[in-house]
């Protein structure tokens, strides 16, 4: 399977904390994606990172990726409650315009 | 703009049966993908239409069919059902860079 994988698979905080996200995958990328999903519904893309970008910052989210390790995190500061979801990193791989999606990561920030 | 619409939300199907689901894509968006998601798991890709043409497919058997018409809408079909096709079944489209999805019809094959 060309499917990565994402750790841990599911992870509880309290509002105000951080909380990290990583994610291995297994083809050679374009790009790399994360996006949320709330209760089962559809995915809402968050940021994108580049094959020859290192880190990037959106808002409360930063994300890096080590192409070396084939592997991406995504941190999100100061946590709250309305960010309880499901978190999944997608790779697009060479020109195939196909996202490989990991298990994603369950996140539930207690108010 | 709507972004990506999809319909129905919720189906509900016997073994054996076929379905139709359908995507509207976002305006301007030419490529639309389909996705299937079984409950607790990413999403897997089915397959992608361009220019009316399935480009690309995944790792799924034939029932598993689509269509693209020249409004860039599609279609995706699943004939011969089976109890493992129940699924959130995701499209998303794109013109380059990052992919907008829709929220999805839950399939249930009962």
């Amino acid at each position: 399977s060309q499917q990565g994988e994402e750790d841990p698979q599911a992870l509880s905080i309290q509002e105000g904390e951080n909380a990290t996200m990583n994610c291995s995958y297994k083809t050679s990328i374009n790009n790399l994606q994360w996006y949320r999903q709330n209760s089962g519904r559809g995915l809402v893309h968050l940021i994108l990172i580049r094959s020859n970008e290192r880190e990037k910052h959106s808002g409360r989210l930063r994300v890096t990726l080590d192409t070396s390790k084939k592997s991406s995190s995504l941190l999100i500061t100061a946590s709250r409650a309305a960010d309880t979801a499901s978190y999944f990193c997608a790779n697009l791989g060479g020109n195939t315009g196909k996202l490989i999606f990991g298990q994603g990561t369950t996140l539930q920030v207690k108010p | 703009d709507a972004g990506v619409t999809q319909s129905p939300t919720h189906l509900i199907k016997t073994r054996g049966q076929q379905v139709t689901l359908r995507c509207s894509p976002k305006s301007g968006h030419d490529t639309v993908s389909w996705y299937q998601q079984a409950l607790g798991q990413g999403p897997q890709f089915i397959f992608q239409y361009y220019e009316e043409e399935e480009r690309q497919r995944g790792n799924f058997p034939d029932r598993f069919s689509g269509h693209q018409f020249p409004n860039y809408s599609s279609e995706l079909n699943v004939n011969a059902l089976l109890l493992g096709d129940s699924a959130l079944y995701l499209c998303a489209s794109s013109l380059g860079r990052g992919a907008f999805f829709g929220q999805g019809t839950r399939l249930t094959v009962v």
